[in-house]
C-alpha cells in the first residue's frame, strides 16, 4: 500500500526553525517527486516547493526560496522540510503529497501524507 | 489565478453538482486536477489531465473542460461528498490552487 507518513505536531517560537519530516511506503522512493503543500487554518493550499529524492535537487516556490530547505534521505525513504525564520503567519497544515508521474515531475499529486500541524505562537 | 464558483453549494442527494474553476490564464495541455478535502482529513486526488479520474474514483465524479474555463461534476451527489473541492494548474510553476468550493448536503 502506497503511503506517507509524516511527523508530528510541533510548536514553535516566532524565529525558530522546523524540520519536518515524510516517510514513503509501498513504491520505489527515488522514482517519485515529493511535494510539499501548506495549509493556514481555515483557508486554501499553497504549493511551497518539490524535490526529487533521487538526487536531492528541489525546486522552490519564489514565496518560500529563502525560507525552506528541502532534503531526502534514501536509506530511510524519508523527505524532509526544513523551514527558518518562522512567523505566526505559518501557523499551517503542512502536506507533502508525491507526484502521479513516475521518473519525472507532472504537478498533479496522487497520495498525500496526513499532515503535519505546526503552531508559532509565543 | 483560479477563480472557483459557487463558494458554497447546498443540494439534496441524488442532485447533479456542477462546481466551476476558471484560470486567469489558459491552462497549458489541461493541466488541471481536482482533489477532495473531507473535514479534518488531507486532500484526496479525484481527478487530473482535466478529466482523468483517479484510481478508486467512482465515475459519478467527472471532469472537463480546457483552456480557462473547468468543471467538477458530481452525477449524483452522496452525502459521503460532503467536502471543500479544490481545483489545482500545474501548466506553470508555481502550481496554484483554487480557493475551493464546499458542497454540502441539505
Amino acid at each position: 500500500q502506497v503511503q506517507l507518513v509524516q511527523s508530528g505536531a510541533d510548536v514553535k517560537t516566532p524565529g525558530a526553525s522546523v524540520k519536518l519530516s515524510c516517510q514513503s511506503s509501498g513504491y520505489t522512493f527515488t522514482t517519485y517527486y515529493i511535494h510539499w503543500v501548506r495549509q493556514v487554518p481555515g483557508q486554501g493550499l499553497e504549493w511551497m516547493g518539490m524535490i526529487n529524492p533521487s538526487g536531492g535537487s528541489a525546486n522552490y516556490a519564489q514565496k518560500f526560496q529563502d525560507r525552506v530547505t528541502m532534503t531526502s534521505d534514501t536509506l530511510t525513504r524519508t523527505v524532509f522540510m526544513d523551514v527558518r525564520s518562522l512567523e505566526s503567519q505559518d501557523t499551517a497544515v503542512y502536506y507533502c503529497a508525491r507526484d502521479q508521474q513516475r521518473w519525472t515531475f507532472s504537478g498533479a499529486l496522487d497520495i498525500w501524507g496526513q499532515g503535519t500541524m505546526v503552531t508559532v505562537s509565543s | 489565478v483560479l477563480t472557483q464558483s459557487p463558494g458554497t453549494l447546498s443540494l439534496s442527494p441524488g442532485e447533479r453538482a456542477i462546481l466551476s474553476c476558471r484560470a486567469s490564464q489558459s491552462v497549458r495541455n489541461t493541466y488541471l486536477a481536482w482533489y477532495q478535502q473531507k473535514p479534518g482529513q488531507a486532500p484526496r486526488a479525484l481527478i487530473s489531465d482535466g478529466s482523468k479520474r483517479a484510481t478508486g474514483i467512482p465515475d459519478r465524479f467527472s471532469g472537463s473542460g480546457s483552456g480557462t474555463d473547468f468543471i467538477l461534476t458530481i452525477s449524483r451527489l452522496e452525502p459521503e461528498d460532503v467536502a471543500v473541492y479544490y481545483c489545482q494548474q500545474y501548466g506553470a510553476l508555481p502550481w496554484t490552487f483554487g480557493q475551493g468550493t464546499k458542497v454540502e448536503i441539505k
